[in-house]
């Protein structure tokens, strides 16, 4: 399998403007989490998702977050609209959850937002 | 609130020397607990996965305890070499799928 798939890779945009990341999960994962990675506060879990549904939105920061996932190889997170201090790594990553624990992490998408 | 904590934030060794690296959690409730690597601008890879039942965990240079009661887990790095230099993330499960992550330990090996 390819791995946990993100894009876009780095994105630079306004301040305002609406970002979506995109993810691709490993084929058979059942689980999957949206973390952001600051140097300020490291990793924190945004959502996940089991089975294609939202089960813990605790950490979404504010009502300019959102995601989805509509089916199961495919989420989205957006931001609208962006600030910069939205500025951060954002990681897709994903979980079997009948076969173990492990988690398996994308490359993550770099947002700058100026 | 369940705090992860990884020290020191960065250090460097000489190639050859073994590495320690500690993590320590405030609640020992804990599920699994996990050592990641992450490498610049990379994501983050699962090297030991140990279970709350479980005392420690080996995979080839690695070995990694778990001692709940003292919350606290180490990371053994055998014979360091420069490819082991990376970032480090400690990363507790309480079960609910919500990782607490650990702020890492940035290592360099020095040739």
């Amino acid at each position: 399998d390819a791995g946990v798939i993100q894009s876009p890779r780095h994105e630079v945009t306004e301040m305002g403007q609406e970002v979506t990341l995109r993810c691709k999960p490993i084929s058979g994962h059942d689980y999957l989490f949206w973390y952001r990675q600051t140097m300020m506060r490291g990793l924190e879990l945004l959502i996940y998702f089991n089975n294609n549904v939202p089960i813990d939105d605790s950490g979404m920061p504010e009502d300019r977050f959102s995601a989805k996932m509509p089916n199961a190889s495919f989420s989205t997170l957006k931001i609208q609209p962006s600030e910069p201090r939205d500025s951060a790594v954002y990681f897709c990553a994903s979980r079997d959850g009948f076969s173990g624990n492990t988690i398996y992490f994308g490359e993550g998408s770099w947002l700058t937002v100026v | 609130k369940q705090e992860v904590t990884q020290i020191p934030a960065a250090l460097s060794v000489p190639e050859g020397e073994n590495l320690v690296l500690n993590c320590s959690f405030t609640d020992s409730a804990i599920y699994n607990l996990q050592w990641f690597r992450q490498d610049p601008g990379k994501g983050l890879t699962s090297l030991l996965l140990i279970q709350s039942s479980q005392r420690e965990q080996t995979s080839g240079r690695l070995n990694a305890s778990l001692d709940k009661s003292s919350g606290r887990s180490t990371l053994y790095i055998a014979a360091s070499q420069p490819g082991d230099s990376a970032t480090y993330l400690c990363a507790v499960d309480y079960g609910n799928n919500r990782l607490a992550f650990g702020k890492g330990n940035q290592v360099v090996v020095i040739p």
